[in-house]
């Protein structure tokens, strides 16, 4: 079963605006990823968060780890047209990975 | 870096025939190789975890005898689908867990790009 839930389930957005997805888990986890994956394409890694963590920046990406709350949340600042894609939280680290519903967002020149 | 490839790209097969996937590391020795299966507007279903040189382990609900699953080398995972149905038409992705240098390490998982099946 998909461990992860995220919402919104699909987001549309002017090109140049934030877009903020949300991922949220169950069970207690080492780290928490997210990958983007375009249309019909393979995943691409973006950022890993460990359970220490509470946030981590990597270029316009912005994640958050809220353990307390079972929850991560994913900011793109500055959206650009190439960040059309699906976005998905993945936990299990090192094992088997168990991913979220997925988020797709379309950024609208 | 660290290439995940697979081939094909995109299949299409008659019912009741099979067809093999391969997911092969191009650049470095996967130790575990992981198939997932994505249905359209979908998540990731991992369907196996492959290791080299001994049987998959299949989550559950997967048949081991539709999907076999043969990692024969370091480099290179097979899924074969036996007797494909349409409805097993689905995009079919692999991933290959590096092999860890150091202890400790988290052993991050690479994917390839998927193949997608169509079954008529």
């Amino acid at each position: 079963s998909q461990q992860g839930e995220e919402d919104p389930q699909a987001l549309s957005i002017q090109e140049g605006e934030n877009a903020t997805m949300n991922c949220s888990y169950k069970t207690s986890i080492n780290n928490l990823q997210w990958y983007r994956q375009n249309s019909g394409r393979g995943l691409v890694h973006l950022i890993l968060i460990r359970s220490n963590e509470r946030e981590k920046h990597s270029g316009r990406l912005r994640v958050t780890l809220d353990t307390s709350k079972k929850s991560s949340s994913l900011l793109i600042t500055a959206s650009r047209a190439a960040d059309t894609a699906s976005y998905f939280c993945a936990t299990g680290g090192a094992q088997k990975l168990v991913f979220g519903q997925g988020t797709r967002l379309t950024i609208n020149p | 870096g660290a290439v995940v490839s697979q081939h094909p790209s995109r299949v299409i097969c008659k019912s009741g025939t099979s067809v093999k996937i391969e997911c092969r590391s191009l650049d470095f020795q996967a130790t575990t190789m992981f198939w997932y299966r994505q249905f359209p507007k979908q998540s990731l279903m991992l369907m196996a975890t492959s290791n080299e040189g001994s049987k998959a382990t299949y989550e559950q609900g997967v048949e081991k005898d539709k999907f076999l699953i043969n990692h024969a080398s370091l480099t290179l995972s097979t899924l074969t689908v036996t007797s494909a149905h349409p409805e097993d038409s689905s995009f079919y992705i692999c991933s290959a867990r590096r092999r860890a240098r150091d202890r400790g390490r988290l052993s991050e998982q690479y994917f390839g790009p998927g193949t997608r099946l169509t079954v008529t």
